[in-house]
């Protein structure tokens, strides 16, 4: 069964230090989705990107976060520097959104716990 | 502000009894439902998607939409305790995103 892949599952690392993260999405998935997610809450979604193209990074905090997707299939968060606060579960999911097979669920991979000390 | 609101819980529920589990969405725009089970520490996990008004059974899982009342529902027949989870409710907006509750927390008691 296809599976969305991320690394590191873990990573601890010190605050002002620079942390990324990999994504692998399902083959043929074009929409892929990075996501933060604090304990309580549900997903907070921080940039979809539609093949290489980014859609929508507007909850994303520019000033210390980037990504990219530069061949539209595996795709890098960044962060730098890190803050205490950054301390959260990171989400990779991805989705076919076929509209002519009425396709749009997100499947998701199994995210990389980021602890800022 | 589109909103999705869930009951935070815990609900708790025997074993082999029917979970309950409720959520009410803000964007009449959507017209995609999911709902994704999580256990403590893991990802999400997309157990059941609706499009139409109605149910959609599969298996012991049970999904119902009302788009008029802006409603949607989970039902999980013959609870087990592998089942305890937080459960969330997402409906999807036009742009193809998700929006999120906070989820319900359900425990299944042996």
């Amino acid at each position: 069964e296809a599976e969305v892949a991320q690394s590191p599952r873990y990573k601890i690392t010190e605050k002002s230090q620079a942390v990324a993260f990999w994504c692998d999405p399902i083959s043929g998935h074009a929409t892929l989705y990075w996501y933060r997610q604090i304990l309580g809450q549900g997903p907070e979604l921080l940039v979809q990107f539609q093949d290489e193209s980014v859609v929508d990074d507007s909850q994303l905090p520019k000033d210390r976060f980037s990504a990219e997707r530069l061949k539209g299939v595996d795709s890098t968060l960044k962060i730098q520097p890190a803050e205490l606060g950054d301390s959260a579960m990171y989400l990779c999911a991805s989705s076919l959104v076929d509209v002519g097979s009425d396709s749009y669920e997100q499947y998701f991979g199994p995210g990389t716990r980021l602890t800022v000390t | 502000q589109k909103e999705v609101e869930q009951n935070s819980g815990p609900l708790s529920v025997p074993e082999g009894a029917i979970a309950s589990l409720n959520c009410t969405y803000s964007d009449r725009g959507s017209q995609s439902f999911f709902w994704y089970r999580q256990y403590s520490g893991k990802s999400p996990e997309l157990i059941m998607f609706i499009y139409s008004n109605g149910d959609k059974e599969d298996g012991r899982f049970t999904a119902q939409l009302n788009k008029a009342s802006q409603y949607v529902s989970l039902l999980i027949r013959d609870s087990q305790p592998s089942d305890s989870a937080t459960y969330l409710c997402a409906p999807m907006d036009s742009n193809y995103q998700l929006i999120w509750g906070a989820g319900t927390k359900l425990i299944i008691k042996p």
